[in-house]
C-alpha cells in the first residue's frame, strides 16, 4: 500500500472495555510509525513513536505493536475510561533519520460511555 | 519551556486575497510541517521545511507557498484564496531521526 489508512474510522465502547485499532502503512523504506492521540479543540499529542520490528510500547493502559515487514501497527487501550475519548492518529515517516515526511492516515475517532 | 505557536487562531478572508499563516517554534527543530485538516481526510501535508533555505510540496500544495529564511518560522501563504481553501491549518515541527513531532494549536481559516 502506498497510503496510511486506520480502521475502523469510529469507535463506541462501554466505559471499561478493551479496544484497539490497526493501522496499515507502507513496508518499503520504513523509517518509524508515530502513534498521535487528538481530543476535540486541542492539538495532536504524541503517544509513541516506534522504529523496530516487533517493537512494543505501553503508556499506562495504552500500548502498541509494529510490524515493519508487513506494514501494520496495533494501539490497544485497555479497561477504557471517558478520557480515552479522542481522535488517534497514526503517521508514517519513510526515508532517512534526519528527514522524511510524516503522512497521516485519517484518524479513529475512539467514544468511551460512562 | 519551548513550544510551537501559530497565528492567527481564526481568521476570515475573502476569495482572491493573499493570507498568510504564521508558525513560529522555540524547539530548534530543523524540520517543520504545514497539514490542513478536513473532515474525512485526518491531516493532509501542504508543505514541508528540513532546514533554512529548504522547502517541499506535499500532497496538497497546489495554492500555497511557504519560505524559511530561519530555523524558528515557517509562514504559509495562499497566494489567492479559494474556498476550498477552508480548512483548519496546523505547523507541527520535529527534531529528526526517531523523535515526535510536536503540533501548534491550528488556524481556523474561512474563506468566503
Amino acid at each position: 500500500i502506498l497510503n496510511v489508512e486506520q480502521s475502523p474510522q469510529s469507535l463506541h465502547v462501554q466505559e471499561g472495555d478493551s479496544t484497539n485499532f490497526t493501522c496499515s502503512f507502507p513496508s518499503s523504506n520504513f523509517y518509524a510509525l508515530h502513534w498521535y492521540r487528538w481530543e476535540t479543540a486541542k492539538s495532536p499529542e504524541a503517544l509513541f513513536v516506534m522504529t523496530l520490528n516487533g517493537d512494543e510500547k505501553k503508556k499506562g493502559r495504552i500500548s502498541a505493536t509494529l510490524n515493519t515487514k508487513e506494514g501494520y501497527s496495533y494501539l490497544y487501550i485497555k479497561g477504557s475510561q471517558p478520557e480515552d475519548s479522542a481522535t488517534y492518529l497514526c503517521a508514517s515517516k519513510r526515508g532517512s533519520s534526519n528527514t522524511g515526511k510524516l503522512i497521516f492516515g485519517q484518524g479513529t475517532t475512539l467514544q468511551v460511555k460512562p | 519551556d519551548a513550544e510551537i505557536t501559530q497565528s492567527p487562531r481564526h481568521k476570515i478572508t475573502e476569495t482572491g486575497r493573499q493570507v498568510t499563516l504564521a508558525c513560529h517554534q522555540t524547539w530548534n527543530h530543523n524540520n517543520m510541517f504545514w497539514y490542513r485538516q478536513d473532515l474525512g481526510h485526518g491531516l493532509r501535508l501542504i508543505h514541508y521545511s528540513y532546514g533554512v533555505q529548504d522547502t517541499n510540496k506535499g500532497e496538497v500544495s497546489d495554492g500555497y507557498s511557504v519560505s524559511r529564511s530561519n530555523t524558528e518560522d515557517l509562514p504559509l501563504t495562499l497566494e489567492s484564496a479559494a474556498s476550498s481553501q477552508t480548512s483548519v491549518y496546523f505547523c507541527a515541527s520535529n527534531g529528526g531521526r526517531d523523535t515526535e513531532a510536536f503540533f501548534g494549536q491550528g488556524t481556523r481559516l474561512t474563506v468566503v
